[in-house]
């Protein structure tokens, strides 16, 4: 398989703070997208980034992909108790078809 | 309902037994996909079907694992004498898009063999 990396592997914070997780992958890809799953659910879509965009904002959370790097970072500001989930990154695997190429996961515990 | 469903939620098997997952995709949705997720661990591919047309099956681990979407609706994995290796969260995903993204999610089959 050609599963992308993430760190850190888990992340504790308290709630307020930021939470900052970086993914990084190995081919050229279309476009990269962060999920989240909660224990026991389905992973829920969170945002989609093109190759040709840099930086996105959808509510509380900020993606930024350095394609010269094959990195992407995911900011969530002002984290609360119900953000506490594994956050994936996945990827396109650069040749135009549709699976997703999935990163090993960031497990983000936010406390009260 | 409005989401992917998946069934059963969870399924115990004992070694070499057969097992059928099955996937309710969104309605109208063309795309759908079958993943395979161990224990602490991201997703990986197993196969793609574009309306009843299985078109990447690179993923599936074995000949023991197939896959059928006959009428571009629902689709069953099946997994033929199962092992132990077997055990783990089957997730389903439709999308309305050809080219996958934006997939949503079901909340997977957790199987174990024992």
């Amino acid at each position: 398989s050609q599963q992308g990396e993430e760190d850190p592997q888990a992340l504790s914070i308290q709630e307020g703070e930021n939470a900052t997780m970086n993914c990084s992958y190995k081919t050229s890809i279309n476009n990269l997208q962060w999920y989240r799953q909660n224990s026991g659910r389905g992973l829920v879509h969170l945002i989609l980034i093109r190759s040709n965009e840099r930086e996105k904002h959808s509510g509380r959370l900020r993606v930024t992909l350095d394609t010269s790097k094959k990195s992407s970072s995911l900011l969530i500001t002002a984290s609360r108790a119900a953000d506490t989930a594994s956050y994936f990154c996945a990827t396109d695997d650069g040749t135009g078809f549709q699976k997703l190429v999935f990163g090993t996961g960031t497990r983000l515990l936010v406390s009260p | 309902g409005a989401g992917v469903s998946q069934s059963p939620r969870y399924k115990v098997a004992k070694r070499g037994q057969d097992v059928a997952l099955r996937c309710d995709p969104i309605s109208g949705h063309v795309s759908l996909f079958w993943y395979q997720q161990a224990l602490g661990q991201g997703p990986e591919f197993l196969t793609y079907f574009q309306n009843e047309a299985q078109l990447d099956k690179s993923g599936l681990p074995s000949d023991r694992f197939f896959a059928e979407r006959p009428e571009g609706s629902v689709s069953t994995l099946k997994i033929q004498r199962t092992q132990q290796e077997d055990s783990a969260v089957y997730l389903c995903a439709s999308s309305p898009r050809v080219d996958g993204t934006e997939a949503f999610f079901g909340q997977g089959t957790r199987l174990t063999v024992v």
